[in-house]
Formats: structure tokens, sequence, C-alpha cells
């Protein structure tokens, strides 16, 4: 099945805790993204990548790092995790560009305490 | 100005009714424009994206796009309680821009 697979779903830690969350597609999708969505604030991307070694830095980066060392991997990185980056975050992939459709994740929930 | 627009809801219709969803935008240069849907818990899912002004259909579903308003339009015909979700408009100026998302409506449709 086509999908892009998040870990984990749920997530509690503790402020300055590094963390680690994995996105995997198996679609051989050049794009991937990650976003965060917040009540009121809708959808924000984090960061992008256009293909493997190729990232930029979308809306809100700061905090946040990511790698593409191979297609099929995006993992999103918090050095030292804060309050504010409570959030629900999806990864993302397309395989045509952004503009013809991205492919979510179901999302990983995070509470940083 | 915010630079897309929508109006968060929550929109309630009875079965079987015509549902129009929208959004308004500021940027005169975007080009690409797509629906999602989204379910409690879920990423949202793409329904369908159109290039420039028009209108696509897809099943139950037809987009309309109007550049000269820069006003986008989704519609659900025959709306069926499973279509409660919320629709996510997005947009972009390029193909391989980065998307900018309209905040969500949320659609009830009662049984």
């Amino acid at each position: 099945e086509a999908q892009v697979t998040q870990n984990p779903r749920y997530l509690i830690t503790v402020t300055g805790k590094k963390l680690t969350v994995t996105c995997s597609q198996n679609m051989n999708h050049e794009y991937m993204s990650w976003y965060r969505q917040d009540p009121g604030l809708g959808l924000r991307q984090i960061y992008y990548s256009m293909n493997v070694e190729v990232t930029d830095k979308g809306d809100v980066p700061e905090g946040y790092k990511v790698s593409r060392k191979e297609k099929r991997n995006f993992p999103l990185i918090l050095e030292s995790p804060s309050p504010n980056q409570t959030s629900l975050y999806f990864c993302a992939s397309s395989f045509r560009g952004a503009s013809h459709g991205y492919t979510f994740g179901s999302g990983t929930r995070l509470t940083v305490v | 100005q915010k630079e897309v627009e929508q109006d968060p809801g929550p929109l309630s219709v009875p079965e079987g009714a015509i549902v129009s969803l929208n959004c308004t935008y500021s940027n005169s240069a975007f080009q690409y424009f797509m629906w999602y849907r989204q379910y409690s818990r879920k990423g949202p899912e793409l329904l369908m994206y159109t290039y420039s002004s028009g209108n696509k259909e897809d099943g139950r579903f037809t987009a309309q796009v109007d550049k000269s308003s820069k006003y986008i339009s989704l519609f659900i015909r025959d709306s069926q309680p499973s279509d409660s979700a919320t629709y996510l408009c997005a947009m972009s100026e390029r193909g391989d821009d980065k998307i900018i998302f309209g905040k969500g409506t949320r659609l009830h449709i009662l049984p």
C-alpha cells in the first residue's frame, strides 16, 4: 500500500530532551515536507526537501532540524524541545511537486512538558 | 490581509444537500489550487487540484477557480454523513513552490 509512515503517533517528552520523529514513504517521491498543525493557526510548513541532500526552510523552522540522506526517509529532529513545540506534526510527500498535492502521514501528536 | 482566508465554520447541512465551501486569497500569482479533506485524528487527504481558472469535476465534487475575483470553491453534491470532515483549501504560485493552506472549514452532514 502506498503510504507515508510516521513514528511515533503519540509522544510525551520533557523540555530539553532531544527527540526524532521518523518519516518514510514507499512511493519513490522526490518532494517531502514537514508541517505542524495548531488550533487557529492551521498547517504551517517547517522544512521541505526537493530531493536527496536538498532541504530548505519553511515558515516556522526555528527549533527544528531535518536531513534527507535517502529518498524515502525524512526525519524531523528537535534538539532541545520546548513547550511551544507541543503540536500535531505531519510528514508529507509528493511525486510531481508540491502543487500537484501531497500525500500526508497520519500525524504525530507531540506534547512537551 | 491574510494570504488565504477560509471560514472556519462549523457548517451544518442536511444529508443530500449541496454543500459550497469557499476560500479567498490575496496573492494574484497563485496558479495551483487544491482541496484537502481531513477527518478527525487523520492526516489531510488530497481531493482535487486545478491549475489556473475554470472548473474541474470528480464524482460528487466540483472545484471552481475564479482568478479575477481571487475566489475558489468546492461543491459537494448529494452530501453524505461520511463527508463530515474539515476541508482545507491550499494554493501555490509554482509547481515546485511551497503550498499555503487555509485554516479549514469544519463540515457536519446531518443524517
